[in-house]
């Protein structure tokens, strides 16, 4: 079993619409989460950061951590075509090393 | 402006040829990391170094070596005993003292090596 599950999808929705994008973990040592979006060919670029449980807004992008869960997701309000990208998550217990799931490949269609 | 630069963006590789991808990074950040994304999957870390003249193998090391002469500088050899070698290849850097945003890793933009 990977320490992080993602639904690879590919994930096709209208613009305008709600997204929910979700991980699991297996790890409850992990405390650092984060969501990264990668456009096609680049690197990936840092979106949300969320220490311990709880939840994080920024804009349309709201991250929330449900440690008893194991779980984590990210929500994208009122999405529009510019956010079609592969959305990666994230996370750590520490010492800086990173586990990342497998992406979720997102498509906002106009 | 402060970031991570790779090259070259294409690389390609003869078999039983060893290749170097470039990493800089103007960040002040102590660590680095490499990392490789095949179609579909994740980041697999191959190597990391949280200081100068030390670094760590990752989940992936076989076939790859790394040096970190330079606090800037994090350069990756691929050499030919990586069978599999063609793949995206990402570059990292993060700090410790960065208080706001811990453990966070920064991407650089990547080279896809080819083998011809």
């Amino acid at each position: 079993q990977k320490e992080v599950e993602q639904d690879p999808g590919p994930l096709s929705v209208p613009e305008g619409a709600i997204v929910s994008l979700n991980c699991t973990y297996s790890n409850s040592a992990f405390q650092y989460f984060m969501w990264y979006r990668q456009y096609s060919r680049k690197g990936p670029e840092l979106l949300m950061y969320t220490y311990s449980s709880g939840n994080k807004e920024d804009g349309r992008f709201t991250a929330q951590v449900d440690k008893s869960s194991k779980y984590i997701s990210l929500f994208i309000r009122d999405s529009q075509p510019s956010d079609s990208a592969t959305y990666l998550c994230a996370m750590s217990a520490g010492a800086q090393k990173l586990v990342f799931g497998q992406g979720t490949r997102l498509t906002i269609n106009p | 402006d402060g970031g991570i630069t790779q090259s070259p963006k294409y690389l390609f590789r003869k078999e039983g040829q060893n290749v170097t991808l470039s990493c800089e990074q103007n960040l002040n950040h102590d660590a680095m990391y490499w990392y490789r994304q095949d179609p579909g999957q994740g980041l697999r870390l191959i190597y990391y170094s949280q200081i100068v003249n030390d670094f760590q193998k990752g989940d992936i090391a076989e076939g790859y070596s790394v040096s970190r002469e330079k606090k800037e500088s994090f350069p990756l050899t691929v050499t030919s005993a990586q069978k599999n070698p063609t793949a995206f290849y990402l570059c990292a850097s993060s700090s410790p003292s960065d208080s706001l945003v811990l453990e966070t890793q920064y991407f650089g933009p990547g080279t896809r090596l080819l083998v011809l």
